[in-house]
């Protein structure tokens, strides 16, 4: 158990939809990552929050957002949901920004399915 | 574009023996490479990683060797069981830099025969 949270396990919706996941860090963890896995595209960096702050951007599409509340959990928001956004969605948590040890570890994550 | 290439995409091992995947990055930036273990249903896990100052790291069974000129690194399992069959990544980051999300190679399924 990585100590890393995340809720719902399976989300399946519809297309055109809107859905919300939701990740808790470990303790004591400041950083907040949101990675994508797919048969086809793999294991890709989405976003990653520090402290409340967003802190670099990957591939992540403009129908997606996210957040880090005060209490550093974190929300990642998918809209107008597509078939092709089906996936497993990972969060991860680090102890820094970055510039120093940065050792990530992943929650159980959250497999959408749009139908 | 920043990638890193993982190989073998697949690899079956006989119980006792030894399993190697490799991986080959192009940013000469990356300062920080974690190996992660995947179980069918679960998150990867932070196996073992390795910083460029050293050019070999082991913890248990399992060794990562670096080779810095030629940007190149590899995951040794020794003794392989079939408990360590899984799907391996190999990721790379640049800590020093001002973003310290990994960057993962495309995987490898490992499949130890009893």
């Amino acid at each position: 158990d990585s100590g890393v949270t995340q809720t719902p396990k399976h989300l399946i919706t519809a297309t055109g939809q809107r859905v919300t996941l939701r990740c808790s860090p470990r303790s004591g963890d400041l950083s907040v990552y949101w990675y994508q896995q797919s048969l086809d595209q793999g294991l890709q960096f989405l976003i990653q929050y520090y402290n409340g702050e967003e802190r670099a951007k990957g591939n992540i599409l403009e129908r997606f957002s996210a957040q880090q509340f005060p209490d550093l959990h974190s929300e990642l928001n998918l809209s107008s949901l597509e078939l092709g956004d089906s996936a497993l969605y990972f969060c991860a948590s680090s102890v820094a920004p970055a510039g120093g040890p940065d050792e990530q570890y992943f929650g159980p994550g959250t497999r959408l399915t749009v139908t | 574009q920043q990638q890193v290439k993982q190989s073998p995409q697949s690899l079956i091992v006989q119980k006792g023996g030894i399993s190697i995947i490799n991986c080959a990055y192009e940013n000469t930036a990356f300062d920080y490479f974690p190996w992660y273990q995947q179980f069918p249903g679960k998150g990867p896990a932070l196996l073992i990683a390795i910083r460029p100052d050293v050019s070999e790291k082991k913890e248990g069974r399992f060794t990562i060797s670096f080779n810095k000129s030629a940007k190149q690194f590899s995951l040794h399992i020794m003794d392989s069981q079939p408990g360590d069959s899984a799907t391996y990544f190999c990721a790379a980051s640049n800590e020093g830099g001002s973003q310290g999300n990994l960057i993962f190679g495309k995987g490898t399924k490992l499949s130890v025969k009893p």
